[in-house]
């Protein structure tokens, strides 16, 4: 397996709901990412895990809840969102060395 | 704070023509990456490039990493409308766990 899957695909919810985006990997990479990316844009880095342990927070608001449960899996908690935070939502993994793959992300629209 | 630049950020060419895309900074990276993304997708990495002075092939299209390991270009020779698609490099600073990322080029091939 050499995928990153995310579920879902798409996401529509409204500012008050709790919802949570989930990531899986099998590779047996040891480092996960969160990045949001809006249209025609970059990715823009929002956390990282090393061996399961947070170890990067790019000053995300706290509207936004990291998890990792276990090495393979990565879940994005999310509450009381803004419209502005509408995008694509992709996670990563990498074995470390500069490697990554990239999951096919997940298309949030809050309303 | 380390920076890459790419550049064209838009093209629009004719389906046959040769395109050139670049990626300069005033930094060292341990490896390169070039990545394809279609809308709502996640990137697709298409090469990674870590000796200066590198080059690879993918069909028509072929990578370079310079020489001082601080810029790459994506050449693409007969362009064809499959091509189509926002183009991304990122840059691994060190052996650490983040990317810098290029600004992106949207390159449209019309047929």
């Amino acid at each position: 397996d050499t995928e990153v899957t995310q579920t879902p695909k798409h996401l529509v919810m409204g500012m008050t709901n709790k919802k949570s985006l989930k990531c899986e990997q099998h590779m047996g990479h040891r480092a996960m990412y969160w990045y949001k990316q809006k249209a025609k844009k970059p990715p823009e880095l929002m956390f990282v895990y090393s061996y399961e342990k947070l170890s990067i927070n790019e000053s995300v608001p706290s509207r936004f809840s990291p998890e990792c449960p276990n090495s393979s899996l990565l879940n994005l908690h999310l509450h009381a969102l803004q419209p502005e935070d509408s995008a694509l939502y992709l996670c990563a993994s990498s074995p470390g060395g500069g490697t990554y793959t990239f999951g096919s992300g997940t298309r949030l629209t809050v309303v | 704070t380390q920076l890459l630049e790419q550049s064209p950020q838009f093209l629009s060419i004719q389906e046959g023509e040769n395109l050139t895309v670049y990626c300069n900074s005033s930094s060292v990276f341990s490896s390169l990456q070039w990545y394809r993304q279609e809308p709502g997708e996640g990137p697709v990495l298409l090469v990674t490039v870590v000796t200066g002075g590198e080059v690879k092939k993918l069909k028509r299209l072929t990578f370079q990493f310079g020489d001082a390991r601080k810029d790459s270009s994506l050449h693409i020779t007969a362009a064809q409308t499959g091509d189509t698609g926002l183009y991304l490099c990122a840059g691994a600073p060190s052996s650490n766990y983040q990317l810098i990322w290029g600004a992106g080029t949207k390159l449209i091939i019309k047929p």
